[in-house]
């Protein structure tokens, strides 16, 4: 693995069903981060981690969960998807340092119908 | 409440030089970010600005003007590879990032 990778790249979803997007990191970043990309809007921030073992909410977090028991890992969970969800999902990762540049796993791709 | 604000689109020559510019609202400000993002694909960093002034890196420069709240992006020699969308992102007081909806160019041969 090098940089980012996420799981699935693309995934249709019935409404209801639970989902859980995946995403890991092998650059030993602290900070991680999830957000939602739709067209006409900017990325939005769904939940970030700062270090593992703590998560915060960004922006659009109702209906998400997240979880970071571990450097490396950091899965975005819908408990019961809605079609509102369809969307392209990022995840991203930086080393920490406040300034520091974010980098970009290759996106899930979700339709909720 | 924070804002970033970009144009839409915008359409340039190859081999020409294009601006894009950026206004940004945010609570708190520590820096100005600009990615690139091709169609279908992931964001990738380009600049990071937190000082007044001009960045060189290559056919690219970024500028900020911190009084002014203003950012631009600076474009030379077009190729045809340019043809993107260009994200711009403003650091707020959380070290969270604000970002625009971004402006996709095309370029024309």
């Amino acid at each position: 693995i090098a940089g980012i990778t996420q799981a699935p790249t693309s995934q249709i979803l019935a409404a209801g069903r639970r989902m859980t997007l995946r995403c890991t990191q092998d650059m030993r970043h602290n900070a991680m981060y999830w957000y939602r990309q739709d067209l006409g809007l900017g990325l939005r921030l769904i939940h970030y981690s700062n270090t593992a073992g703590t998560t915060g909410k960004g922006e659009v977090p109702d209906g998400y969960s997240v979880s970071r028991a571990n450097t490396d890992d950091f899965p975005l969970t819908l408990a019961s998807a809605v079609p509102s969800q369809t969307s392209v999902y990022f995840c991203a990762s930086k080393t920490g340092a406040d300034t520091d540049t974010q980098y970009f796993g290759p996106g899930t791709r979700l339709t909720v119908l | 409440g924070q804002n970033i604000d970009q144009p839409t689109e915008m359409t340039a020559t190859e081999g020409a030089i294009v601006q894009i510019n950026c206004t940004y609202q945010t609570s708190g400000f520590n820096g100005l970010f600009w990615y690139q993002q091709h169609a279908g694909e992931a964001p990738t960093f380009l600049s990071y600005n937190v000082l007044d002034g001009l960045e060189e890196k290559g056919r690219f420069s970024s500028f900020l003007s911190r009084s002014k709240g203003y950012s631009y992006l600076l474009l030379k020699e077009l190729q045809m590879k340019d043809s993107a969308s260009y994200l711009c992102a403003g650091l707020d007081s959380n070290y969270q990032l604000i970002w625009g909806a971004g402006t996709k160019l095309i370029i024309k041969p």
